[in-house]
């Protein structure tokens, strides 16, 4: 089945300094991807998606390209803030018929940023 | 506001008595999921449903039941055979075409003594 492989944290980053999270999936077909995140106590919130091999989604200074040829989706964001401590998802979409609206969780990256 | 409504916030029950978690919606999305989210686990599929008066086990299912009777809602019962029930609920939505991304509401953090 379709898998999610996302780097442990926590990552910890000074203020302004620059973010990538890696996530490597396995998957057959061609999923759409996306990254999720959850702030204390809260439920998860899109922060972007991509749905073909080459794509960019981006939202908020956050980016990930969709790469096909090393089943990757990292998500990086060029200087960070304290509001973006959260614990950060990448999920792929199914790839079959009937469940692909399953979507598949990596366990979470947990940011902090400090000043 | 169109979204996910996930009520209570926080439920406390004892071991041995059943709970239902309720979980709205008014996106008009035809598929509902529940995930149970563990410390250092991620998010878990427990139950899922894509159309009215169906719905299919997802990972982890035991001790668990859910209902469709109404497109808008989607209650999660956890059984007294859940053998560890204590965890952060979380309830979402999506549409049955691509992307398939999924709405999320606020979380039933529930908690068993």
């Amino acid at each position: 089945g379709n898998s999610v492989t996302q780097m442990e944290g926590p990552v910890t980053l000074s203020e302004e300094a620059f973010l990538t999270i890696n996530c490597t999936y396995t998957a057959t077909g061609y999923p759409s991807l996306f990254w999720y995140v959850q702030y204390p106590g809260e439920g998860l919130q899109l922060l972007l998606k991509a749905t073909k091999a080459d794509d960019k989604g981006s939202n908020k200074g956050f980016e990930a390209t969709y790469r096909k040829e090393t089943t990757s989706f990292h998500l990086e964001k060029g200087s960070v803030q304290v509001s973006d401590s959260a614990v950060y998802f990448c999920a792929l979409s199914g790839t079959s018929v009937g469940t692909a609206s399953k979507l598949t969780f990596g366990t979470g990256t947990r940011l902090q940023v400090t000043l | 506001d169109g979204g996910i409504t996930q009520s209570p916030k926080y439920l406390f029950r004892k071991e041995g008595q059943n709970v239902t978690l309720s979980c709205e919606q008014n996106l008009n999305h035809d598929a509902m999921y529940w995930y149970r989210q563990d410390p250092g686990q991620g998010l878990r599929l427990i139950y899922y449903s894509q159309i009215v008066n169906d719905f299919q086990k997802g990972d982890i299912a035991e001790g668990y039941s859910v209902s469709r009777e109404k497109k808008e809602s989607f209650p999660l019962t956890v059984t007294s055979a859940q053998k560890n029930p204590t965890a952060f609920y979380l309830c979402a939505s999506s549409i049955l075409r691509s992307p398939y991304e999924a709405f999320f509401g606020q979380g039933t953090r529930l908690t068993v003594v």
